[in-house]
Formats: C-alpha cells, sequence, structure tokens
C-alpha cells in the first residue's frame, strides 16, 4: 500500500461547479496537510495548508482534514476553466521533516 | 521577497553524457532545498535535500548526484546519463517562515 494515495482522474467537470479532490493515506502520524496545483509544464504552488483536524478555508478553496479516517478533501466552489491543473496533497509528521506527495489528481473544468 | 531560479527549462542530452541542472535562491538565507524527479502519472520522488552547505542527503540509489557548494545553490549531476533519467526535474526550497516547500519552474530533461 503506498503511503499516500489519490484518484489519478482526469476528472471532467462544467464550469461552475462544485469540485471534491480526495486523498488517502495510511500513517496515523501525519499532521500537517498541504494543497498544491500544478500546471502543465510548470512547478506546483502551494494552495492550501492546514495543521491536524479541521477545515481550512480560502476562497473558493475549502481543505479538509479528517484524521480518524485518514483522509483529506479539497473542495473548488464555482470551478473556474483557469482551475483546469494537476492537484497534489503532500503530509508530513513533524515540522522539519520532508513531505510524502501523492501522485496528483489532473482536473479539467470545461467552459 | 524569496524567488527560486532553475535552468534550463528544457534539455535534450544523449545517452551517456554529463549533466548538470543548476537551483539558486534568493531573498532567505539557510534554506533547507530538495531536488525532486516528476514521472507522468507518478507523483514527485525525492531525488535529494540538502540542510546546508555541503550536507547532502540521497533518498533513492541511482545514477544521480547533487552538491551544494554555496548557501544558496543547490545542483543536480550525472557522469553518465541512462534514458531512464529522462523526466520533469524539480528544484524547491523550505525554510523560515515558509510552511511548506516553494518550487521551481522544472527542467524538462530526454535522454535520447
Amino acid at each position: 500500500q503506498k503511503e499516500v494515495e489519490q484518484d489519478p482522474g482526469p476528472l471532467s467537470v462544467p464550469e461552475g461547479a462544485i469540485v471534491s479532490l480526495n486523498c488517502t493515506y495510511s500513517n496515523s502520524a501525519f499532521q500537517y496537510f498541504m494543497w498544491y496545483r500544478q500546471y502543465s509544464r510548470k512547478g506546483p504552488e502551494l494552495l492550501m495548508y492546514t495543521y491536524s483536524s479541521g477545515n481550512k478555508e480560502d476562497g473558493r478553496f475549502t481543505a479538509q482534514v479528517d484524521k480518524s479516517s485518514k483522509y483529506i478533501s479539497l473542495f473548488i466552489r464555482d470551478s473556474q476553466p483557469s482551475d483546469s491543473a494537476t492537484y497534489l496533497c503532500a503530509m508530513r509528521r513533524n515540522y522539519g521533516q520532508n513531505f510524502v506527495f501523492g501522485p496528483g489528481t489532473r482536473l479539467s473544468v470545461l467552459p | 521577497s524569496q524567488t527560486i531560479h532553475q535552468w534550463p527549462a528544457t534539455l535534450v542530452q544523449p545517452v551517456g553524457s554529463p549533466l548538470s541542472l543548476e537551483c539558486t535562491v534568493e531573498g532567505t538565507s539557510n534554506p533547507n532545498l530538495y531536488w525532486y524527479r516528476q514521472a507522468a502519472g507518478r507523483g514527485l520522488q525525492l531525488l535529494f535535500y540538502s540542510v546546508g552547505i555541503g550536507q547532502i542527503s540521497s533518498e533513492v540509489p541511482q545514477n544521480l548526484s547533487a552538491s551544494r557548494p554555496q548557501d544558496r545553490q543547490f545542483i543536480l549531476s550525472s557522469k553518465k546519463l541512462l534514458l531512464s533519467d529522462s523526466g520533469f526535474y524539480l528544484c524547491a526550497w523550505s525554510g523560515g517562515r515558509s510552511y511548506g516547500y516553494t518550487f521551481g519552474s522544472g527542467t524538462r530533461l530526454t535522454v535520447v
């Protein structure tokens, strides 16, 4: 079993839809969780950062962590064609340790 | 503000040729530096990381090596490239008040 898993997609949705992107993980010691967005042929850029369980909202994006289920989600409201990218989750046990990345989910938002 | 520079953007090299990819960071001191390789559908594979000048940790045994000759410079090298070295190489840094990693724009390496 891989340490961090993501549905690779591709996921295609119409513009304006609510998108749910998910990661599951096996290491219950993970405490720091991140979501990155990567456009084609570019480096990943940090979208959201959360610590431990709970929700965090930033504009159209909401990150959710459920440590009891070892499951994290990224919700995108009112999705736009500019949201079309690959979304990577990442997590680590302690501050200062290296992050473990999921393989990424490719999202296409169709106009 | 902090910026990270990585070059070249694309590179086509013959099998058996040497490789040198360079990454520099500006606007911060004593960053942690990372080299990742990304293969299609396989996510990010950590190759090397460094917490200081001359300090290199290797995550996977392979045909590559890394060096950190200066505080904000990280170099990925190979003496003889293999076909399997093809991929998208990303440099990243962390430290200071940053929560996660900041990535460079990447180098797409094709070994032919």
